[in-house]
């Protein structure tokens, strides 16, 4: 059975801090990692996706990085602000297709 | 630009009635897909279609069914509902049938089965 973790499950940080987190995925099969934000009361919206080894994208503040090999991806976020405040889903193809697997999510508030 | 509207938001049935949750795109896009989240679980997939005329089924599918008569429309029925059936439900399309492509999603229509 595949299994996409992300890690921590919340996190609570002040306005202008930095912080990151893990979304952990199957080594096999690799096709591509997903990032979405989904803010309260609004719907997921996605951030990047990712297809190779070694990829690294950013958009504003938040970049994410890929490792195929060991199976993990890392969502940073320089600078936070309160309007960061919302869960980031990490999911995870391991196909030629839209099957895509879906871990819980990591809930972030930031504080002002 | 509209992007992806479900319809209704809220809805609550009794066990045993039909109803058919409406999804539109306005993007062009090849691919749309259901999905429901329920606490403590990830988003599922219940059907998806890469075309008109083409669906498909996905991992939750019993108690569903799907028809892609237009690229515009993926309606979701709910054949006899049943309490299990209590979720939000979600609907996502995407440019590319393929991996590398984004999903868009709807806000939501929030069931209620008693």
């Amino acid at each position: 059975i595949l299994n996409v973790e992300q890690s921590p499950q919340s996190l609570h940080v002040q306005e202008g801090d930095s912080t990151n987190f893990t979304c952990s995925f199957p080594s096999s099969n690799f096709y591509a990692l997903h990032w979405y934000r989904w803010e309260t009361a609004k719907s997921p919206e996605a951030l990047f996706v990712m297809t190779l080894n070694g990829d690294e994208k950013k958009k504003g503040r938040i970049s994410a990085t890929l490792n195929t090999k060991e199976g993990y991806s890392y969502l940073y976020i320089k600078g936070s602000q309160p309007e960061d405040s919302a869960t980031y889903l990490c999911a995870f193809n391991a196909g030629n297709n839209r099957k895509l697997i879906w871990g819980l999510g990591t809930s972030l508030a930031v504080n002002p | 630009n509209a992007g992806v509207t479900q319809t209704p938001k809220f809805q609550v049935l009794k066990t045993g009635q039909s109803m058919t949750l409406q999804c539109a795109q306005d993007m062009n896009h090849e691919y749309m897909s259901w999905y429901r989240q329920d606490p403590g679980m990830g988003l599922r997939l219940i059907h998806y279609s890469v075309g008109a005329g083409i669906t498909d089924q996905g991992e939750v599918p019993n108690g569903y069914n799907v028809s892609r008569s237009t690229t515009e429309d993926f309606p979701l029925r709910l054949l006899s509902a049943a309490p299990s059936q209590t979720s939000v439900y979600f609907c996502a399309s995407s440019y590319s049938r393929f991996y590398n492509s984004p999903l868009h999603f709807g806000n939501g229509t929030r069931l209620t089965v008693t």
